[in-house]
């Protein structure tokens, strides 16, 4: 069955660190990723997103997310957060031709200024 | 309109009870989602329109849960019975037909069964 694990529930970090949360996913076709953000009190909105080619994707916001294929992964990075960056991020896989979207359970993120 | 409504934002219902939840998705988009989030977890797929049909029902949890969408814009996610364990946040998405996973999601539905 697909699966999505992000293994940090809740990260702390103060403003101008970098940032590395994980996701790993179980999926034996062929993979499509994501990672949505909702900031608080705002809806789900898409950060990034994987298809096919260059494994190093860049979404908005600075935000960027590498794809390893050996290791299921999908982890998203950015160099140095911002208190604007606080927010719950949720790692996402697709599979198949119909769009419905597996979710991991989220990290929540919490940047003190 | 501009991005994807769910009405009522909030809904309280007693056990055993009726609701309806309603999600007008993005003007031209044919496909839509609803997904349900329960506390402390991530959205888990419910069901799938492409246009008037439901594409994929895999996600409903039993016969209780109906969703209906008769024009192709405008869906209804309709609960019967309604348990505690019903309890959640009810998300709506929608996607144009060329990029399906490039989903628009709604502030959701909250609904509290009592």
């Amino acid at each position: 069955a697909q699966s999505v694990s992000q293994h940090n529930h809740h990260v702390i970090l103060s403003e101008a660190a970098s940032l590395e949360l994980g996701c790993n996913y179980s999926y034996g076709g062929t993979v499509n990723l994501f990672w949505y953000v909702q900031y608080p009190g705002q809806h789900l909105q898409l950060l990034l997103k994987y298809f096919s080619g260059d494994p190093l994707v860049k979404g908005i916001k600075g935000f960027e997310a590498e794809f390893i294929k050996s290791k299921f992964s999908f982890n998203l990075r950015k160099p140095s957060v911002q208190w604007s960056d606080t927010a719950e991020y949720f790692c996402a896989v697709g599979g198949g031709s119909q769009g419905n979207l597996i979710f991991g359970k989220g990290t929540k993120l919490s940047v003190k200024p | 309109g501009a991005g994807v409504s769910q009405t009522p934002s909030n809904k309280v219902t007693e056990k055993g009870k009726y609701v309806e939840l309603r999600c007008d998705p993005i003007s031209g988009h044919t496909a839509l989602y609803w997904y349900r989030q329960s506390l402390g977890q991530g959205p888990e797929f419910l069901i799938y329109f492409q246009g008037t049909g439901a594409a994929d029902d895999s996600g409903l949890p039993n016969d209780r849960f109906f969703a209906v969408r008769p024009e192709g814009s405008v869906s209804t996610l309709k609960i019967q019975r309604t348990e505690r364990g019903d309890s959640a946040v009810y998300l709506c998405a929608s996607s144009s037909g060329t990029d399906y996973y490039e989903q628009y999601f709604g502030p959701g539905t909250r609904l509290t069964v009592t």
